[in-house]
């Protein structure tokens, strides 16, 4: 079974841009989160969806926006990217909003924002 | 404020050696306790959870971790390390189940192994 999938890998971006990064869930798993990891830092959690409603807004500004499809799969969306929005962004997915017994990471996408 | 703590932000150990990670978390409650583990540029893999029961729990790779609900600890251990235990290992915790996936990091411990 395929896990948890990211697009791109990497993207380059420049100041005032917008971006959109993909994740895909685990075949079965209805909740998708989403994280930021700073370099040298630990991951911060964004927003988490559910059955495509917003279970869960970390503090993060509303630059930051996501949504969720019937399949499932998930967008997380930025705005106006400053440079401190170069990150990896992680997407995890899980079977349920509480599952985390079955939480799996995806290998992220790293913005780099010049 | 509720926070995560690994107190130590690098550590070197000699192959074959063991190894202890230190966890600390502030909570007003037992918070379900996760370890993992990233590689240079890759996702999080899943060493070991606490939810509930025995407080000493095993994981993958030959990882081990104890609860202490005294010191608020989750430390995590390896008898004897490999070079390929080599990476950037995190703490985390949730607030059980009503917090949904909302998991709160330490800042991390990066593993360096020594041949």
């Amino acid at each position: 079974d395929a896990g948890v999938t990211q697009s791109p890998t990497h993207l380059i971006k420049t100041r005032g841009q917008h971006v959109t990064l993909r994740c895909s869930p685990i075949s079965g798993h209805k909740s998708v989160s989403w994280y930021q990891q700073v370099l040298g830092q630990g991951p911060q959690f964004i927003f988490q969806y559910y059955e495509k409603e917003e279970r869960g807004r970390g503090n993060f500004p509303d630059r930051f926006s996501a949504r969720q499809f019937p399949n499932y799969s998930s967008e997380l969306n930025v705005n106006a990217l400053l440079l401190g929005d170069s990150a990896l962004y992680l997407c995890a997915s899980s079977p349920s909003y509480g599952g985390n017994e079955k939480l799996f990471f995806g290998s992220g996408t790293q913005l780099s924002v010049l | 404020a509720q926070s995560v703590t690994q107190p130590d932000i690098h550590i070197t150990v000699s192959e074959g050696a063991s190894l202890e990670l230190r966890c600390n978390y502030s909570y007003g409650a037992t918070p379900y306790l996760f370890w993992y583990v990233q590689s240079p540029g890759q996702g999080l893999q899943l060493l070991l959870k606490y939810f509930s029961g025995d407080t000493l729990v095993q994981g993958i790779k030959g990882f081990e971790a104890e609860f202490k609900r005294s010191q608020s600890s989750f430390n995590l251990r390896k008898p004897s390390v490999h070079w390929s235990d080599a990476a950037e290992y995190f703490c985390a915790v949730v607030l059980g189940k009503a917090a949904g996936n909302k998991l709160t990091f330490g800042g991390g411990t990066r593993v360096l192994v020594k041949p």
